[in-house]
């Protein structure tokens, strides 16, 4: 598509549940990353995949978070466990290659932990 | 990664320009200064890319002084619907492979 998907669109856990999030990129992007929007305007890098390898993935608190990019399926972000902390908007970006081509961000999934 | 300064906020008429000073005093040879804009309930929005002088597209342009220690987004002729987050990013071109946002200037255009 020309738009990168981000499901779903809410997104309502209890404290401890599971939580999974989908995005897929626009066709023919090799890269995607995620990143967390919490307060308003800060925004968290967590992770980017080249195809389905993790390319970095510096930000991505590993005792919870977990992410795949596998062939012909959407991009997932997985929370085990949240926390009431884990409450934000999370956004997955695609760009085409390389570091100097812009990322283009899905709409986000808002996620609230109570 | 070179740390970024802007206004929290501004505000301007409908019609008029607005400038938006990013501060980057720390910036390297090989970074890029980038915008983004974000609307409410939306991912950010690509703007304008620029590495020195001036870069103009139909949007913005993007004014980048010699010591590229700071730049200044323009908004020409501004609308209601410019109302949104202008974030000012600094690093190796517009992916970067990551994005490093500051928080951001939030623009309240006024009727």
């Amino acid at each position: 598509g020309e738009e990168v998907a981000q499901t779903p669109k809410h997104l309502v856990r209890g404290e401890g549940q599971k939580a999974k999030l989908y995005c897929a990129p626009i066709k023919g992007h090799s890269y995607v990353f995620w990143y967390q929007q919490v307060l308003k305007n800060e925004f968290k890098f967590l992770i980017s995949f080249q195809n389905e390898n993790v390319f970095d993935e510096t930000g991505m608190p590993k005792e919870r978070f977990s992410a795949k990019c596998l062939p012909n399926s959407p991009c997932s972000l997985e929370i085990q466990a949240t926390k009431l902390e884990d409450s934000a908007v999370y956004f997955c970006a695609s760009s085409p290659a390389g570091s100097t081509d812009t990322q283009y961000f899905g709409p986000g999934t808002r996620l609230t932990v109570l | 990664l070179a740390k970024t300064t802007q206004p929290i906020s501004m505000d301007s008429y409908e019609g008029q320009e607005v400038n938006i000073t990013c501060s980057h005093n720390n910036i390297a040879t090989n970074d890029y200064i980038t915008w983004y804009q974000q609307f409410p309930s939306q991912g950010p929005r690509f703007i304008i890319q620029g590495y020195k002088t001036k870069v103009t597209n139909e949007v913005a342009s993007l004014f980048i002084p010699a010591d590229r220690k700071s730049s200044t987004l323009s908004l020409p002729r501004v609308s209601l619907s410019d109302t949104a987050v202008y974030y000012c990013l600094v690093g190796l071109g517009a992916g970067s492979y990551q994005l490093t946002f500051g928080k951001g200037t939030k623009l309240s255009v006024i009727p």
